[in-house]
């Protein structure tokens, strides 16, 4: 059973970068695809990004090319996301999943980290 | 990229009641959806893949259909535990998009 869990919540200053780890256990993590989704608060789920940590191919929103950085240690088992250039708006619950991979019922996801953006 | 419209944005209704939500793909998917069940504070949870399969251990009353550009699922008769938000998610298309939601509420 894959399990992937996040790291803690962050309390950020607007300009400054956050970033997320995701570390999954339970299955293989080299060859599937980590996804990135968040929630803003009271509104409803966005997919930010995609990597495959074996190739370090990545795949990333055209809302957010310019400022997220996705990337992963396989040494580790360990996704990362990394959000620069922080407005309040980035104020969300970021989801680290596996969605659908390698066949579509195999669907994981993080619990969740809470990034607050505020000055 | 591929816009997904889900309608109702809301709907009440009461314990036993059937329900149904939509989602229109702006072009055609073929299957490659998935409906998405999420309470407040928590991950989302898938409960049908491939536009009309039952993710293991969701109950039957959950239904799914449709090919294409239009999918629905049905709730055949609604639990006090499936009061949520339900979201679709079509893959087939880059970058994947969700639906923008709908809650389900106690009427």
């Amino acid at each position: 059973q894959v399990q992937l869990l996040q790291s803690g919540a962050e309390v950020k200053k607007p300009g400054s970068s956050v970033k997320v780890s995701c570390k999954a256990s339970g299955g293989s993590f080299r060859t599937f695809g980590i996804s990135w989704v968040r929630q803003a608060p009271g509104r409803g789920l966005e997919w930010m990004g995609r990597i495959i940590p074996t190739r370090g191919v990545t795949n990333t929103a055209p809302k957010f090319q310019d400022r997220v950085s996705l990337t992963a240690d396989e040494s580790t088992a360990t996704a990362y996301m990394e959000l620069r250039g922080l407005i309040s708006d980035d104020t969300a619950l970021y989801f680290c999943a596996r969605l659908g991979e390698p066949l579509p019922d195999e669907d994981y996801w993080g619990q969740g980290t809470l990034v607050t953006v505020s000055s | 990229a591929i816009q997904m419209t889900q309608s109702p944005s809301s709907l009440s209704a009461s314990v036993g009641d059937r329900v149904t939500i939509t989602c229109r793909a702006s072009q055609g998917i073929r299957n490659d959806l998935g409906w998405y069940q999420q309470k407040p504070g928590k991950a989302p949870k898938l409960v049908i893949y491939a536009a009309s399969k039952l993710q293991s251990g969701v109950p039957s009353r959950f239904s799914g259909s449709g090919s294409g550009t239009d999918f629905t699922l049905t709730i055949s008769s609604l639990q006090p535990e499936d009061f949520a938000t339900y979201y679709c998610l079509q893959k087939y298309g880059n970058p994947p998009s969700f639906g923008q939601g709908t809650k389900v509420e106690i009427k």
